[in-house]
């Protein structure tokens, strides 16, 4: 079984739309990161967690909220998605000394 | 801003050849890593280095940070079709807690 699921893999939307992608995790890791990956700009930082009561804003939060409901559960929210939130998104996880991280399969998230 | 800067953006080789990519900053980071991406997949974690002048090697890839823990490099020897995919480099601040990633290289090994 994979350490970091992601759901759904794949999702169409329309603008305006509130959609919420999920990620969990059977690492045991404390830290937890969400990003999106465009073409051309590597990985961006969204929010990121390092426990079950720490929430950071990471590089491009605006329009974006995430809720950690458990160690093992991390979710992102698109209030009202809008296109150019168009784009594959991934959860990714860490231990306590933040050397590496492990990366979900990621969400293609399509907003028309 | 922090940046880490990736060279070359796009890679296209010969199996058997031998490859170097490379990942640059103004900044001193307290680690670096490498990942390579597959298509449809996240990235999976190939290596950190830590110290300045670190080598590691993993199998036919070695791995080097710079002496001020500013750049580091990936070298490819005897490349496979295998190896294809994006390689990606990432750095944490000196306090730990931020992970920037270059914008990868992308490497095409034909057979």
């Amino acid at each position: 079984d994979a350490d970091v699921t992601q759901t759904p893999r794949n999702r169409i939307t329309k603008t305006g739309k509130r959609i919420m992608l999920e990620c969990s995790q059977t690492k045991g890791h404390d830290r937890m990161y969400w990003y999106r990956q465009d073409p051309g700009l590597g990985l961006r930082l969204i929010y990121y967690s390092f426990d079950v009561k720490d929430i950071n804003k990471g590089e491009i939060s605006d329009g974006y909220s995430v809720s950690r409901q458990a160690q093992a559960k991390f979710s992102l929210s698109l209030e009202s998605a809008i296109p150019n939130q168009t784009a594959l998104y991934f959860c990714a996880t860490s231990d306590l000394l933040g050397q590496g991280q492990f990366f979900g399969p990621g969400t293609r998230l399509t907003v028309l | 801003t922090q940046l880490l800067e990736q060279s070359p953006q796009f890679l296209s080789i010969q199996e058997g050849e031998n490859l170097t990519v490379y990942c640059n900053s103004s900044s001193v980071f307290s680690s670096l890593q490498w990942y390579r991406q597959e298509p449809g997949e996240g990235p999976v974690l190939l290596v950190t280095v830590v110290t300045g002048g670190e080598v590691k090697k993993l199998k036919r890839l070695t791995f080097q940070f710079g002496d001020a823990r500013k750049d580091s490099s990936l070298h490819i020897t005897a490349a496979q079709p295998g190896d294809t995919g994006l390689y990606l480099c990432a750095a944490d601040n000196t306090g730990g807690f931020k992970t920037i990633f270059g914008a990868g290289t992308r490497l095409f090994v034909k057979a």
